[in-house]
């Protein structure tokens, strides 16, 4: 079956610009994972969602990052007024149970803020 | 603060040789452990997980576990240049959600 994907694939944003990274977990998994990965650095957590419910977002660096999965589908990243330190690869991981053990990454949106 | 370290490298090995990879953690109670590959541009890709002392083999990966030293590592035998990439070593604790905390990762290079 189709696995996770992303998009866009990549996005270049000027400063200031708000971005909506979008994430199609696997059909059927329960939790969905956003990860930033820094270029040389594993990827970091951001936040979690079971189903619609965002039960953990300790990892979002600032207010200006928001995420929502109102369906418990699809997920949406937004960054508001975009800024250098946000260029990063966005990942998005989902698992099929409410562990988040066994995570299947999407390709990533790569964002590049001058 | 829970960490995760392995040294970036780059391992070079010659094809054939065993890659040996390692990762320590730093929180006691972790109980599950993960071994990604990524290669270059793309997403990370579990190749391993492992839940218990020892070894654990798969093919020409064999993962090992001593959560007494907090030490898992990866060995690579027969290691091909199709197996050049970032290798993320990923430990969770239980409560919550497992949440994944990832190393930075060991970029490992394989010449013919």
């Amino acid at each position: 079956g189709a696995g996770v994907s992303q998009s866009p694939r990549y996005k270049v944003a000027k400063r200031g610009q708000d971005v909506a990274l979008r994430c199609d977990p696997i059909s059927g998994h329960v939790s969905l994972f956003w990860y930033q990965q820094a270029l040389g650095q594993g990827p970091e957590f951001l936040t979690y969602f079971q189903n619609e419910a965002q039960l953990d977002k300790s990892g979002l660096p600032s207010d200006r990052f928001f995420a929502e999965r109102p369906e418990g589908s699809v997920s949406t990243l937004k960054i508001q007024r975009t800024q250098q330190e946000d260029s990063a690869v966005y990942l998005c991981a989902s698992s099929l149970g409410r562990t988040g053990e066994t995570q299947y990454f999407g390709p990533g949106t790569r964002l590049l803020v001058l | 603060q829970k960490e995760v370290e392995q040294n970036s490298g780059p391992l070079s090995v010659p094809e054939g040789a065993i890659a040996s990879l390692n990762c320590t953690y730093s929180d006691r109670g972790s109980q599950s452990f993960f071994w990604y590959r990524q290669y270059s541009g793309k997403s990370p890709e579990l190749i391993m997980s492992i839940y218990s002392n020892g070894d654990k083999e798969d093919g020409r990966f064999t993962a090992q576990l001593n959560k007494a030293s907090q030490y898992v590592s990866l060995l690579i035998r027969d290691s091909q240049p199709s197996d050049s990439a970032t290798y993320l070593c990923a430990v969770t604790t239980p409560g919550g959600s497992y949440i994944p905390t990832f190393g930075r990762g060991t970029s490992l290079i394989v010449h013919p």
